[in-house]
């Protein structure tokens, strides 16, 4: 099975500054790559899908790129609500298998 | 805009079967294009597929849970449920449910609120 590690586990950052997430694959997945965002206490909201598509109502500041084994999700300026944590997932056809990275926790400095 | 609601016990003894429901309103559970999964989440960790149902009814389980997971759905009652057998104290999560997009591809667009689940005598 497809694994997905994300990097960092843990971050802290603040107001304003510009944030990167990486999630790497264990082996290829072209772009079928998509980002959460989850709040403590509350269902994870879908950001990115297909690896670089904004979600409807999400802001342009959030964007995704990568394809292949390699995925990043970026922030380009952190406001207070985008402190949450941060889930990578992938689709694999053969055989059918959804899976998640294991998270990046956002903090604030 | 559609939205998804899951129900059903909250608590459950080990070696019992976990029964929850999740309801959907506002379209249809067979519209084309979509299927329909289910998502755990234990206390303080992260995200687990456990399987999930296209609109023809076909399912699919995460490997690591096969043997113990049935979804169904009723399309007349617009809902789909999950059921887990045998359940342990690993078993204790919020579960979701959620709805993938093939045009999105398969990422889950939307999910409900979630449901707490305690395994528990």
């Amino acid at each position: 099975a497809i694994q997905l590690t994300q990097s960092p586990s843990s971050l802290s950052a603040s107001v304003g500054d510009r944030v990167t997430i990486t999630c790497r694959a264990s082996q290829g997945i072209s772009s079928a790559l998509a980002w959460y965002q989850q709040k403590p206490g509350k269902a994870p909201k879908l950001l990115i899908y297909d690896a670089s598509s904004l979600e409807s109502g999400v802001p342009s500041r959030f964007s995704g790129s990568g394809s292949g084994t390699d995925f990043t999700l970026t922030i380009s300026s952190l406001q207070p609500e985008d402190f949450a944590t941060y889930y990578c997932q992938q689709f694999n056809n053969y055989p059918p298998m959804y899976t998640f990275g294991q998270g990046t926790k956002l903090e604030i400095k | 805009q559609l939205q998804l609601q899951e129900s059903g016990s909250g608590l459950v003894k080990p070696s019992q079967t976990l029964s929850l429901t999740c309801a959907v309103s506002g379209g249809s559970i067979s519209s084309g294009g979509y299927s329909w999964s289910w998502i755990r989440q234990p206390p303080g960790k992260g995200l687990e597929w456990i399987g999930y149902i296209y609109h023809s009814g076909s399912t699919y389980y995460n490997p690591s849970l096969k043997s113990r997971v049935t979804i169904s759905v009723d399309r007349s009652k617009n809902q789909f449920s999950l059921k887990l057998s045998s359940v342990t104290a690993a078993d204790t999560a919020v579960y979701y449910c959620a709805r993938v997009s093939y045009t999105k591809n398969d990422a889950f667009d939307i999910w409900g609120q979630g449901t707490m689940v305690t395994v528990s005598s």
